[in-house]
């Protein structure tokens, strides 16, 4: 089984610029979710989609960060502008159904962000 | 990653060795616990989890322990090998029935040969 994939793997750019993240969660997944994880610390959520419907955007920055998933499969996590502590690592991460008992994520592999 | 804390940053262990990672947490309203392991330049991997009405869940060379009285959740990983080098995390819920996890800070599990 396919796991869940993520491009870019790494992206350098300075900061006030914009910049787009891609995910695929594995096939038949419901949920999908997007963390941030800073260096050295553990993976911080930013939104949870079921679906194509947001079902949290709480720890969301909404004046800079957006993410749709349009068509319940695919998403993308957009920053507009960056800003130097936007530095991290950002995770995409899937499971078959959050509304399910013991549902377990399973996390694709990451796209390194860099801001100069 | 407010709720959940580790007791220490790293561990290093001998290769062979039984390995031990404790975890801190203090959210009472917890219910589902999760040990991810996280390799350099890769993602969390899914390792083992447990729910609050089991104190033990054992799986390949893995142990999870539970204690609620004191809140405390601890990994054992048994003949621990080089590859088990990595950031260890535990994460829990933060409601009851929610699968949205909050992460603690990890530790790093170094392997001697």
């Amino acid at each position: 089984e396919a796991g869940v994939a993520q491009s870019p793997r790494y992206k350098i750019i300075e900061k006030r610029q914009s910049v787009a993240f891609w995910c695929n969660p594995i096939s038949g997944h419901a949920t999908l979710y997007w963390y941030q994880q800073i260096l050295g610390q553990g993976p911080k959520l930013l939104i949870q989609f079921q679906n194509n419907g947001v079902v949290d955007d709480s720890q969301l920055p909404k004046d800079r960060f957006s993410a749709e998933r349009l068509k319940g499969v695919d998403s993308t996590l957009k920053i507009q502008p960056a800003k130097l502590e936007d530095s991290a690592v950002y995770l995409c991460a899937s499971s078959l159904d959050a509304r399910v008992p013991t549902d377990t994520q399973y996390f694709g592999p990451g796209t390194r962000l860099t801001v100069l | 990653g407010e709720n959940v804390g580790l007791h220490l940053p790293t561990l290093s262990v001998q290769e062979g060795d039984n390995s031990i990672i404790n975890c801190a947490y203090s959210n009472s309203a917890s219910d589902y616990f999760i040990w991810y392991k996280q390799e350099s330049g890769k993602g969390p991997q899914f390792i083992i989890d447990i729910r609050s009405n089991m104190d033990k869940r054992q799986g390949q060379r893995v142990t999870v322990l539970l204690n609620k009285t004191v809140k405390h959740l601890s990994l054992q990983i048994a003949a621990t090998q080089p590859g088990d080098s990595a950031v260890y995390f535990c994460a829990e819920n933060l409601q009851p029935n929610d699968y949205k996890l909050s992460f603690g800070a990890g530790t790093t599990v170094t392997v001697r040969a």
